[in-house]
């Protein structure tokens, strides 16, 4: 089955440190880009930035430049989204999705991070 | 801030036709960039619903269609029904961003 499988939901404090995951399988992960797309609760969509696992060329939006890194590792098919010191204000769902063309069309469940004190 | 504005909110009976506009500027839409839309039902992630404008992925129904024209660019559902209440959210591309853009988002309601 052709999937991303993102990992469990997270509840941090302000000031840690988070690396969530995204892994493809069923498809030929390094022959495609990985985007991170950033929803606040109650909020729409945001694309933050793209990842082209095969040589790691990235790209960040300008809003999500210096806030996140975007990783990946094409030997287990996974795209990473990290954060160095979180904020409350980082609190939200994260979705993965995997870029065909310009549209998003395999995307993951989605992995909550909630930041609180 | 999205680049892509959508209206919040449409609404229409069972059976009913709804149509959700997305209006760009020239550096996204207007440029050329193709429009694509995306369902998002209640606690779930998004799905592709229509791309390059007009062409539905395999399995969406064809009361789901889209069109562009000039900046904007719609979505439009004939035959409303139950199972499509959810939020709507165009894309495209920008190239002022350079990067990819969402639209603002419509929740569409079934009366």
């Amino acid at each position: 089955e052709v999937q991303l499988v993102q990992s469990g939901a997270e509840v941090k404090k302000p000031g840690e440190s988070l690396k969530i995951s995204c892994k493809g399988s069923g498809y030929s992960f390094s022959s495609y880009w990985i985007a991170w797309v950033r929803q606040m609760p109650g909020k729409g969509l945001e694309w933050m930035g793209i990842i082209f696992a095969s040589d790691s060329d990235t790209r960040y939006s300008p809003s999500f430049q210096g806030l996140v890194t975007i990783s990946a590792d094409k030997s287990i098919s996974t795209a990473y989204l990290h954060w160095s010191s979180l904020k409350a204000s980082d609190t939200a769902m994260y979705y993965c999705a995997r870029l065909t063309t310009t549209s998003f069309d395999l995307w993951g469940r989605g992995t909550l991070v909630t930041v609180s004190s | 801030q999205s680049v892509l504005t959508q209206p919040p909110s449409v609404s229409g009976a069972p059976g009913q036709r709804v149509t959700i506009s997305c209006t760009g500027s020239s550096s996204n839409i207007g440029a050329g960039y193709v429009v694509h839309w995306y369902q998002q039902l209640p606690g779930t992630a998004p799905k592709l619903l229509i791309y390059g404008n007009t062409n539905r992925p395999s399995g969406v129904p064809d009361r789901f269609s889209g069109s562009k024209s000039g900046t904007s660019a719609s979505l439009a559902i004939t035959g409303l029904q139950a199972e499509d209440e959810a939020d709507y959210y165009c894309q495209s591309y920008d190239s002022s961003l350079s990067g990819y853009v969402f639209g603002t988002g419509t929740k569409v309601t079934v009366l």
